[in-house]
């Protein structure tokens, strides 16, 4: 089975601009999450998504914003790029909501540098 | 809030030697602990895990014990090899997101 997919694999924007990253998560899997790993950091969480609906969201601004399809596929929009938002942009997988007992499965992650 | 706090790195280990990585936690509620690998330009990788006290999580020579008094899931393997340089992070969760340690470079040296 193919795992967590994410596009693009690098990305470079300039500040002010706005990008969306892409995720297809694990067949049968419902929920996605993102996460930022910043360089040397562990990752942050931003977003859960379940069925279409958010379920979480982490300490970013509203800059920040995401959706899941019904295909439960998944996008992260980032409006009003700063430097700041430069890192690596995971996405993850589950087969239930809860992360409790489900563990996170990731994708290779998109790297956008913010210019 | 919940939080995880690991041993800080670089390590560098020869092959074969013993390897602790430590790792604390602190949580409101009764968490499950992970340990995840993250090999240079890939995402993370589940290693192993434990979602309750006392439980064992293990997976290629890799251990770890969840410690509710001590509040610990310290990762160990007994003889590391050079494949295993990697970056190593502990996590935990609660409900519907995982909090992150901030790594630990690991690089084993033949």
């Amino acid at each position: 089975d193919a795992g967590v997919t994410q596009s693009p694999t690098h990305l470079i924007k300039t500040r002010g601009q706005q990008v969306t990253l892409r995720c297809s998560p694990i067949s049968g899997h419902k929920s996605v999450s993102w996460y930022q790993q910043v360089l040397g950091q562990g990752p942050q969480f931003i977003f859960q998504y379940y069925e279409k609906e958010e379920r979480g969201r982490g300490n970013f601004p509203d800059r920040f914003s995401a959706r899941q399809f019904p295909n439960y596929s998944s996008e992260l929009n980032v409006n009003a790029l700063l430097l700041g938002d430069s890192a690596l942009y995971l996405c993850a997988s589950s087969h239930g909501q809860g992360s409790y007992n489900s563990p996170l499965h990731f994708g290779n992650g998109t790297r956008l540098t913010v210019t | 809030g919940d939080s995880v706090t690991q041993m800080e790195g670089p390590v560098t280990l020869s092959e074969e030697a013993f390897l602790t990585i430590n790792c604390t936690y602190t949580a409101t509620g009764y968490p499950s602990l992970f340990w995840y690998v993250q090999y240079p330009g890939e995402g993370l990788q589940l290693l192993l895990k434990a979602t309750k006290a006392d439980d064992k999580g293990s997976n290629k020579g890799f251990e770890a014990t969840y410690r509710k008094e001590t509040t610990s899931f310290h990762l160990e393997k007994g003889s590391v090899q050079v494949s295993d340089s990697a970056v190593y992070f502990c996590a935990l969760s609660t409900g519907n997101q995982f909090y992150f340690g901030t790594g630990t470079s690991l690089t084993v040296i033949p």
